[in-house]
């Protein structure tokens, strides 16, 4: 059964393109969650989605920002515009269930975005 | 989610147990302590959780004090392939939306051979 799965593990991007990362989740789940660690930094939530829906986007920046989780594909955050501050490890999660009693989060290897 | 305090760093011999503490004196009733590790360069993976009862797994122990204001990761024999930043987190799963995981600063456990 294969991990959560990320792409690209690299990415470079110059000031004010578009960054797309990509985030398959392991088979059988359905919820998937986005985590950015700063460079020294810890982890910080983002986003969390199931199919189609976006549950909580409390830790996602207002701008420039976006993700989604289609009914078929992998789950899409998108950065438009990317400056330097956006240079981080970008960590996908997914989970099968939300069931307490077996709640573990799979992460990714992440996206290694690197703004210049 | 209730907060957690962890030592910033902790060593230890390689093949000896390790005790990593937490402090989680705010913790509710329907809180339950979680541990993830992440080595360098990867990504974080779960270690273990319990809520009130002593937990094992194949990774870990995990000990919780009866009153559950603390609690300690044990891991039996460190291998140099424990060297990771440790955290405990508190999650209470009670309300829906409330899936996110609050990561600490962690301890940050060096092995030495």
């Amino acid at each position: 059964n294969a991990g959560v799965m990320q792409n690209p593990r690299h990415l470079v991007r110059r000031r004010g393109q578009e960054a797309r990362l990509r985030c398959s989740p392991m088979k059988g789940h359905s919820h998937v969650y986005w985590y950015r660690q700063l460079p020294e930094e810890g982890l910080k939530f983002m986003v969390y989605l199931q199919k189609e829906n976006i549950i909580d986007e409390s830790g996602m920046p207002k701008e420039r920002f976006s993700a989604e989780f289609p009914k078929e594909g992998p789950s899409i955050l998108r950065i438009q515009q990317v400056v330097r501050g956006d240079s981080a490890a970008y960590f996908c999660a997914s989970s099968r269930t939300r069931q307490a009693s077996s709640y573990e989060q799979y992460f990714g290897p992440g996206t290694r975005l690197t703004v210049t | 989610d209730a907060k957690t305090t962890q030592p910033n760093s902790m060593e230890s011999n390689e093949e000896e147990p390790v005790h990593l503490p937490c402090n989680h004196s705010t913790i509710s009733g329907t809180d339950y302590i979680h541990w993830y590790r992440q080595l360098p360069s990867q990504g974080p993976e779960y270690v273990i959780h319990g809520l009130t009862s002593n937990v094992n797994n194949r990774m870990a122990s995990l000990a919780i004090a009866e009153d559950r204001k603390s609690s300690t990761l044990i891991l039996h024999r460190a291998t140099l392939r424990d060297a990771a930043v440790y955290y405990c987190i508190l999650r209470d799963l009670s309300n829906f939306g409330n899936e996110k995981l609050t990561f600490g600063t962690g301890t940050r456990l060096t092995i030495i051979p």
